[in-house]
């Protein structure tokens, strides 16, 4: 069964530019939660996508979005991007949501920001 | 504020010892937590899980304690082995989304 996979796996970007991330979920998981991680922190959710719609989202500001098509694949978007963007980016998919299951991880997006 | 903490950021133990990792959670609504193991370069794996209705749960060398009124929980891996070194993060997932802690990281020496 084929992971999490998230391209790229790496990406440069300068400021004010826009960035697009994908996520394909494990075949069958309808849930997929989008994370950042930035050095010596720990994972900070950013939303949550459900059948194509996004049902719980996180303490980010509206330059971050994310969508869901139907085939469950998403992606996240980041507009305007600033210095403090450059973090690891996180998918994570999971058969019905994070509340009472583990979640699977892709290998995540590097995004450096100069 | 962050509602599920972990205080020591690195842990270094000698293999075929105890590996204690420890998180404290403020939110008293979580009831369940989990572990996930981190290696470089990687994604998150799930490591274990447990429920608030239970005070303990062990797989093979991993075990989870859970002490609600103390909101800790810990994790000990017993044997260490060197393929264990890692970053661990304890998460609590809660209304549809997950809070993980910052992450302690293992080192487990041969």
């Amino acid at each position: 069964k084929a992971g999490v996979t998230q391209t790229p796996r790496y990406l440069i970007k300068t400021r004010g530019q826009q960035v697009t991330l994908s996520c394909s979920p494990i075949s069958g998981h309808r849930s997929v939660s989008w994370y950042q991680q930035t050095p010596g922190q720990g994972l900070q959710f950013l939303f949550e996508y459900f059948s194509e719609t996004q049902r719980n989202k996180g303490n980010f500001p509206g330059r971050f979005s994310g969508r869901q098509f139907s085939n469950s694949r998403s992606e996240m978007n980041v507009s305007t991007l600033e210095l403090g963007d450059s973090a690891l980016y996180l998918c994570a998919s999971s058969l019905g949501g994070a509340s009472n299951q583990p979640q699977h991880f892709g290998d995540g997006t590097r995004l450096s920001i100069l | 504020d962050q509602q599920v903490k972990q205080n020591s950021p690195s842990l270094s133990v000698q293999e075929g010892r105890i590996s204690i990792l420890n998180c404290d959670y403020t939110n008293s609504m979580f009831d369940y937590f989990l572990w996930y193991k981190k290696y470089p370069a990687e994604g998150p794996t799930f490591l274990i899980s447990i429920s608030s209705i239970k005070d303990k749960n062990e797989d093979g060398r991993f075990t989870v304690f859970l002490n609600k009124s103390a909101k800790h929980l810990s994790l000990h891996i017993v044997p260490s082995q060197p393929g264990d070194s890692a970053v661990y993060f304890c998460a609590a997932p809660w209304a549809g989304k997950s809070t993980f802690g910052d992450g302690t990281t293992l080192t487990v020496k041969p």
